[in-house]
């Protein structure tokens, strides 16, 4: 089965720590982006990586980093920098031509 | 700023109904649209994607976009309680980046 996976599907985080999610995609594709989306908004971009070991930040990348050591992984860590981390966090990969982006299932991060 | 307008809803339609979805954007050179409709608490799936001035129809799903009005909207024949989600607006902004609307919630009634 192709696809983009993330894990894991629920994550509580206490303050000042800080949290790795995962974001795995089989698809062989290039890209990848991390997007956060809050209640009753859009979603916002945070990284984005159009090859492996390059990365660019995106909108909001504050108090965020993510890693591409590897074309299928693309790790975002929410540092305790990142002063308001609860949100529904979304990896998409890029499908080559046609700029089309397809979702993995999101991390509901929550912060206790 | 490069933005997508889109009105949050909650937009109500009966079942059997045309749901008709709007969306402006505000950069002139973008070359790519997308539909995605996301279900509560799920992730964003992709409906339609359209490049073309004009309609393009995929089942009961048409986008029709016109670059000079900086205008796409989705069109929903036949609407279904299963179709009621948010739907949400997106264009390429560059890069391979995404620009996302805040989406316009769609409710179906029977």
């Amino acid at each position: 089965d192709g696809g983009i996976t993330q894990s894991p599907k629920y994550l509580f985080r206490k303050e000042g720590q800080n949290v790795t999610l995962s974001c795995e995609q089989n698809l062989n594709h290039d890209a990848m982006y991390w997007y956060r989306q809050d209640p009753g908004q859009g979603l916002r971009l945070i990284y984005y990586s159009q090859i492996v070991n390059d990365f660019q930040k995106g909108d909001i990348a504050e108090g965020y980093s993510v890693s591409r050591e590897k074309k299928e992984s693309f790790p975002l860590t929410v540092t305790s920098a990142q002063k308001n981390p609860t949100a529904f966090y979304l990896c998409a990969s890029l499908a080559g031509v046609e700029d089309t982006q397809y979702f993995g299932p999101g991390t509901r991060l929550t912060v206790l | 700023q490069k933005e997508v307008e889109q009105n949050s809803g909650p937009l109500s339609v009966p079942e059997g109904a045309i749901a008709s979805l709007n969306c402006t954007y505000s950069d002139r050179g973008s070359q790519s649209f997308f539909w995605y409709r996301q279900y509560s608490g799920k992730s964003p799936e992709l409906i339609m994607s359209i490049y073309s001035n004009g309609d393009k129809e995929d089942g009961r799903f048409t986008a029709q976009l016109n670059k000079a009005s900086q205008y796409v909207s989705l069109l929903i024949r036949d609407s279904q309680p299963s179709d009621s989600a948010t739907y949400l607006c997106a264009f390429s902004g560059g890069y391979n980046k995404l620009i996302f609307g805040a989406g316009t919630r769609l409710a179906v009634h029977p």
